[in-house]
């Protein structure tokens, strides 16, 4: 199992671009997340889906989209770019919408908005 | 909402010492709670987690962690730190029906060769 990618790793973006972050696990996953990691402020959380067809809004949602065709896919869209979105990002999945789930990471993609 | 506090944003030690990063959550129904590790340029790893039973978890790299439900809190202790363990620790819980993990802050940890 690859387990969690993210594509690309590194994106330079200029304001107002849009662009959309890859996530996909091999894993058979129901619940996948996305997260921003951003200096002194841990991860939060910005969109997440308990399985296909099914999404909802995570702490920071502002600028960003998501939607979950497939079990595998879970992309990450941001329409107009701002520099405040600069940031890391990362995706996670875990077998289930219950608590009792341990969450796996992506690489992370390091996003710049100039 | 649920909350996670890490104490100490940035922890330097000597290799040999001991380790204890605080963590305390505010959740007052049950909990999940989890130690995620990230190795500079790297991605998050998991370190140890805690779902029910004995409240002492051990994890990997001789890292363990004390679940004190009537203090919120689940520290994580190692009893002799190496160079190699010097990265970023994230506590973090999970107390929602939907699974969504909160985080703390996170604590950079240097360890002096």
């Amino acid at each position: 199992n690859a387990g969690v990618t993210q594509t690309p790793k590194f994106q330079v973006l200029k304001t107002g671009q849009s662009m959309t972050l890859q996530c996909a696990q091999d894993m058979n996953h129901e619940y996948m997340s996305w997260y921003r990691q951003d200096p002194g402020m841990g991860l939060r959380l910005i969109h997440y889906s308990v399985g296909a067809g099914i999404t909802d809004q995570g702490e920071v949602p502002n600028g960003y989209n998501v939607s979950r065709s497939t079990t595998e896919d879970f992309p990450l869209r941001l329409l107009s770019a701002a520099p405040s979105q600069t940031s890391v990002y990362f995706c996670a999945s875990s077998k289930g919408q219950g608590i009792v789930n341990t969450q796996y990471f992506g690489p992370g993609t390091r996003l710049t908005v100039l | 909402a649920q909350s996670v506090s890490q104490h100490n944003h940035h922890v330097i030690l000597s290799e040999a010492a001991s380790l204890e990063l605080g963590c305390n959550y505010s959740y007052g129904g049950t909990v999940n709670l989890f130690w995620y590790v990230q190795y500079p340029g790297q991605h998050l790893q998991l370190l140890l987690k805690y779902f029910s039973g004995d409240p002492l978890v051990k994890g990997i790299k001789g890292f363990e962690a004390e679940f004190i439900k009537s203090k919120f809190s689940f520290n994580l202790r190692k009893p002799s730190v190496q160079w190699s363990d010097t990265a970023e620790y994230f506590c973090a819980v999970n107390g929602g029906s939907q699974g969504n993990l909160i985080f703390g802050k996170g604590t950079k940890l240097s360890v002096k060769p």
